[in-house]
């Protein structure tokens, strides 16, 4: 059975960083593309960011380029997410998904880490 | 970037009755396109894929149909556990990954 399990969302201050972690299980962790998907307290889903296999490739949303990077240790069946220079439109829930054979297409979730931004 | 979008907003349904939900594309996405449904509280979960595969452990009363640019999704009898909201999604041209805004499916 796929397990995705989120950590490190927390209550952090403007211009801030945190790290999130996915930590991946019941399937070959390095022979699929990761996800981050969020979405806002009552609002929708949006796609951040997903990285490769081998971590040679990485994409990201426009409103959090140059902030946040996607990562991945496949020894340890981790995927990660850095967060810098957070604003107040970054609180969300932070869903770690994983892709399914078809680049794009994610076949599994995690159950999600809040990330809320206030002073 | 394609933009989706997804008609109504809500839609109010008995249970036992048909459901029909609609999804468009700005521009072609093929068959590349994906519904998903998130009860409150729970992550998403994905229910068909290119356009019309059932994924594992979706009841066939789940069915989706279209190309190009329109989508439907059908439930056919809906049940009380198909409450929900349902988003689409195109990954046929990314980044970035798109989804529509959703469709909630209430109680009528």
């Amino acid at each position: 059975e796929v397990q995705l399990v989120e950590s490190g969302g927390d209550l952090v201050q403007p211009g801030g960083s945190l790290r999130l972690s996915c930590a991946a299980s019941g399937f070959t962790f390095g022979s699929y593309w990761m996800s981050w998907v969020r979405q806002a307290p009552g609002k929708g889903l949006e796609w951040v960011a997903n990285i490769k296999q081998d971590g040679s490739e990485k994409y990201y949303v426009d409103s959090v380029k140059g902030r946040f990077t996607i990562s991945r240790d496949n020894a340890k069946n981790s995927l990660f997410l850095q967060l810098s220079n957070l604003r107040a439109d970054d609180t969300a829930v932070y869903f770690c998904t994983k892709g399914a054979p078809v680049a794009g297409l994610l076949d599994n979730w995690g159950q999600g880490t809040l990330v809320a931004v206030s002073s | 970037e394609i933009v989706m979008t997804q008609s109504p907003a809500t839609l109010s349904v008995s249970p036992g009755e048909r459901a029909t939900l609609s999804c468009r594309a700005s521009q072609s996405v093929n068959y590349n396109l994906a519904w998903y449904q998130q009860k409150p509280g729970q992550a998403p979960r994905l229910l068909i894929y290119g356009a019309s595969t059932r994924a594992t452990g979706i009841p066939v009363r789940f069915s989706g149909g279209g190309s190009g640019t329109e989508f439907t999704l059908t439930i056919s009898s809906l049940q009380s556990e198909d409450f929900a909201v349902y988003y689409c999604q195109q990954y046929d041209n990314w980044p970035p990954l798109t989804f529509g805004p959703g469709t909630k499916v209430d109680f009528k």
